[in-house]
C-alpha cells in the first residue's frame, strides 16, 4: 500500500521560504510512470495544483507560482519536496503531497496533508 | 490558468440522482480525456471517483459516473446515500502540460 506523509514547520514568517517534506512508503519515487506532485488547499476553498514532478526528472509547475516555486526528489530517502519563496498570508493553507499517474491529473494516493500558517 | 467553473452546490434526497457539471475551455477540458473527479469530506484528503472522463478506480462505487460533451465534464452520482455528502472537484490536463481544477462543489444529501 502507497503512503504518503508531510512534514515540515506549521508556522513561516511573512517574506520567509517555505520547505516541505513528502515521505513515501510502499512505492520508489524513482521508478514507474508516475508524476509526484503538490497540492494546497486554503481554508474553507479550493483544491490549488502547485506542480509535479516526473520520474524522469522533468517538472512543470502553475504559471501563478512558477517563480517562486522548486519541487525535487531525494531518492536515497524516497522524499518529495517543496520549496516555495516569498511567502505570504495568501499562502496560508493545508499543503498536499500526491501521486499521479497518466498525464498527472490523476491523482491515486494523497497525503493526509499539513497546515502551513504564514503569520508574523 | 482560470480554475474550471463548477456550480457552487446541488442537493439531492437519498435514492434520487444529481450531476455536477465542470467546464472548460478547448485548452483542458474540450481538448483532452484526461478528466477526474475527486471527493472530499471534512478534514480529509480528497479521493479519487472518475479518471479519463469516464473511468472508475477500484473500489468506487458504479453509483458514480462520468461524461463529457464539448467543453462541459459531467459527474453523476445516483441512488444518493447518505455519505455521499462531500465537497467534489474535477481537473483537467492542459494544453500547457499543467492541470487545473475546478473550484469545486458542495453536495448536500437532504
Amino acid at each position: 500500500q502507497v503512503q504518503l506523509q508531510e512534514s515540515g514547520p506549521g508556522l513561516v514568517k511573512p517574506s520567509q521560504t517555505l520547505s516541505l517534506t513528502c515521505t513515501v512508503s510502499g512505492a520508489s519515487i524513482s521508478s514507474g510512470s508516475y508524476f509526484w506532485s503538490w497540492i494546497r488547499q486554503p481554508a474553507g476553498k479550493g483544491l490549488e495544483w502547485i506542480g509535479r514532478l516526473y520520474t524522469s526528472g522533468s517538472t512543470n509547475y502553475n504559471p501563478s507560482l512558477k517563480s517562486r516555486v522548486t519541487i525535487s526528489l531525494d531518492t536515497s530517502k524516497n522524499q518529495l519536496s517543496l520549496i516555495l519563496s516569498f511567502m505570504t498570508a495568501a499562502d496560508t493553507a493545508v499543503y498536499y503531497c500526491a501521486r499521479s499517474f497518466g498525464h498527472g491529473e490523476t491523482f491515486d494516493y494523497w497525503g493526509q496533508g499539513t497546515l502551513v500558517t504564514v503569520s508574523s | 490558468q482560470s480554475a474550471l467553473t463548477q456550480p457552487a452546490s446541488v442537493s439531492g434526497s437519498p435514492g434520487q440522482s444529481i450531476t455536477i457539471s465542470c467546464t472548460g475551455t478547448t485548452s483542458d477540458v474540450g481538448g483532452y480525456n484526461y478528466v477526474s473527479w475527486y471527493q472530499q469530506h471534512p478534514g480529509k484528503a480528497p479521493k479519487l471517483m472518475i479518471y479519463d472522463v469516464s473511468k472508475w478506480p477500484s473500489g468506487v462505487s458504479s453509483r458514480f459516473s462520468g461524461s463529457k460533451s464539448g467543453n462541459t465534464a459531467s459527474l453523476t452520482v445516483s441512488g444518493l446515500q447518505a455519505e455521499d455528502e462531500a465537497d467534489y472537484y474535477c481537473s483537467s490536463y492542459t494544453s500547457s502540460s499543467t492541470l487545473v481544477f475546478g473550484g469545486g462543489t458542495k453536495l448536500t444529501v437532504l
